[in-house]
């Protein structure tokens, strides 16, 4: 069975720093897809960003990035320059490639971010 | 202009009410989920539609039972509620089966 954990429960990161949230998960499929989640106060799912486990080149999208690193079943999210709406819930998320396509989620961490 | 949109965003009802969550949504999405994310912000899979057959049904009383008209909604239905229903309850929908899923709102359930 897939299992996804984030081991921090909540993080907090200055204005304008950098932070990684972290996210580890467990599979015995070689393809797969990994995501990160941000759910804001307002209660919304949002996709920050995803990677193919086929993929050696870690996703980037603005200032999000990710480090992926499948031989140890790791994909931390990295987010540069924090901004104030960066606060929320982030969720690691597993989906295999093929069969069910539904995600397993992480416990999320709290992101507070400090003016 | 709403991607996936659900009704309503609040739902408070008595023990042992029927009730519906409505969603909808405008993307041409082939498929459809619900998931439930508890008090400890667990989010988990209950329902996933392709082109209006069920594909994934997990461990979810029968109380629960999803019906979807056509591909662009998913409905919820619950009968006979209980305490350990109140959650929200997010609907998604992706491009197709392995596409990314883009969430609604969601919609939060109290049973009093």
């Amino acid at each position: 069975a897939q299992t996804v954990t984030q081991s921090q429960p909540e993080m907090s990161v200055q204005e304008a720093e950098t932070v990684t949230l972290s996210c580890t998960y467990d599979t015995s499929e070689s393809d797969y897809y990994l995501f990160w989640y941000k759910q804001p106060p307002s209660r919304q799912m949002i996709l920050v960003i995803r990677q193919e486990a086929y993929k050696q080149q870690n996703a980037t999208e603005n200032r999000f990035s990710v480090n992926f690193q499948k031989a140890a079943k790791s994909f931390s999210l990295k987010i540069s320059d924090s901004q104030l709406g960066d606060a929320a819930m982030y969720f690691c998320a597993y989906r295999r490639e093929t069969g069910a396509n539904n995600l397993f989620f992480g416990t999320g961490t709290r992101l507070t971010v400090i003016p | 202009d709403t991607a996936v949109s659900q009704t309503p965003k609040y739902l408070v009802t008595q023990m042992g009410n029927d009730k519906s969550i409505k969603c909808e949504q405008n993307l041409g999405h082939d498929t459809m989920y619900w998931y439930k994310q508890d008090s400890k912000k667990f989010l988990k899979i209950m329902f996933s539609y392709n082109n209006k057959e069920l594909i994934i049904n997990e461990t979810v009383p029968n109380r629960f039972s999803p019906k979807s008209p056509d591909k662009a909604h998913l409905n919820l239905h619950i009968n006979s509620l209980e305490l350990g229903d109140s959650a929200v309850y997010f609907c998604a929908s992706s491009q197709v089966i392995q596409g990314p899923q883009y969430f609604g709102p969601g919609t939060r359930l109290t049973v009093l």
